[in-house]
């Protein structure tokens, strides 16, 4: 079986300040990860992936995830957010077995000013 | 480059209806994969289309069917609606039968009234 669990469905954070948006999967085989945000009334972006390789991913507008097999954690974190970060953020796997994607429920980021 | 594009943005039927949501690929993107998306919730992966043949399928009723073209657009057919369908309807493409780098377009906004 395979899940996806955000551990926070709302983030409230003032503007500038850091933030980390949690992720745990799991997963008994190899999985790639993902992050994506979601704007309102819009599809969702990618802003990063692990694949493989190096566990502290960059992705875009300065977010970077942190993959840790042990805790099979994929948290998502940012060091000082901007007003423009307010969005819905979503975290999910590509079970390479099963050739499906699994996400999780979401976690609203509110940057406050 | 054109993204992943999507027809109609929203769409409003009568419950029994049918519905047919239209979907492009990015450039170069043989794949599609459909999800729906309930308000306040992360996507629910529906089907998978390479080429032109359903290759994986999430946990929905027949009543949610697809087809895929020879150009690799798709479509998502969509009998006896239901209230419960209302949702936002997303297509992500990718390349090579694996969906695990995708891209979405906007979605479609599906209400069954």
């Amino acid at each position: 079986a395979q899940s996806v669990t955000q551990l926070d469905s709302q983030v409230p954070v003032f503007e500038e300040a850091p933030v980390e948006l949690r992720c745990n999967y799991s997963s008994s085989v190899s999985v790639y990860l993902f992050w994506y945000v979601q704007y309102p009334n819009q599809g969702l972006q990618l802003l990063l992936k692990y694949l493989s390789g190096s566990t502290l991913v960059k992705g875009i507008n300065g977010f970077e995830a942190e993959f840790n097999k042990s805790q099979t954690s994929f948290h998502l974190r940012k060091p000082s957010v901007h007003i423009s970060d307010t969005a819905e953020y979503f975290c999910a796997d590509y079970n390479t077995n099963a050739g499906k994607s699994t996400f999780g429920d979401g976690t609203t980021l509110t940057v406050k000013p | 480059d054109a993204g992943v594009t999507q027809s109609p943005t929203h769409l409003i039927k009568t419950r029994g209806q049918q519905v047919t949501l239209r979907c492009s690929p990015k450039s170069g993107h043989d794949t599609v994969s459909w999800y729906q998306q309930a308000l306040g919730q992360g996507p629910q992966f529906i089907f998978q289309y390479y080429e032109e043949e359903e290759r994986q399928r999430g946990n929905f009723p027949d009543r949610f069917s697809g087809h895929q073209f020879p150009n690799y657009s798709s479509e998502l057919n969509v009998n006896a609606l239901l209230l419960g369908d209302s949702a936002l309807y997303l297509c992500a493409s990718s390349w090579g039968g694996g969906n695990y780098e995708q891209y979405f377009g906007p979605g479609t906004r599906l209400t069954v009234t």
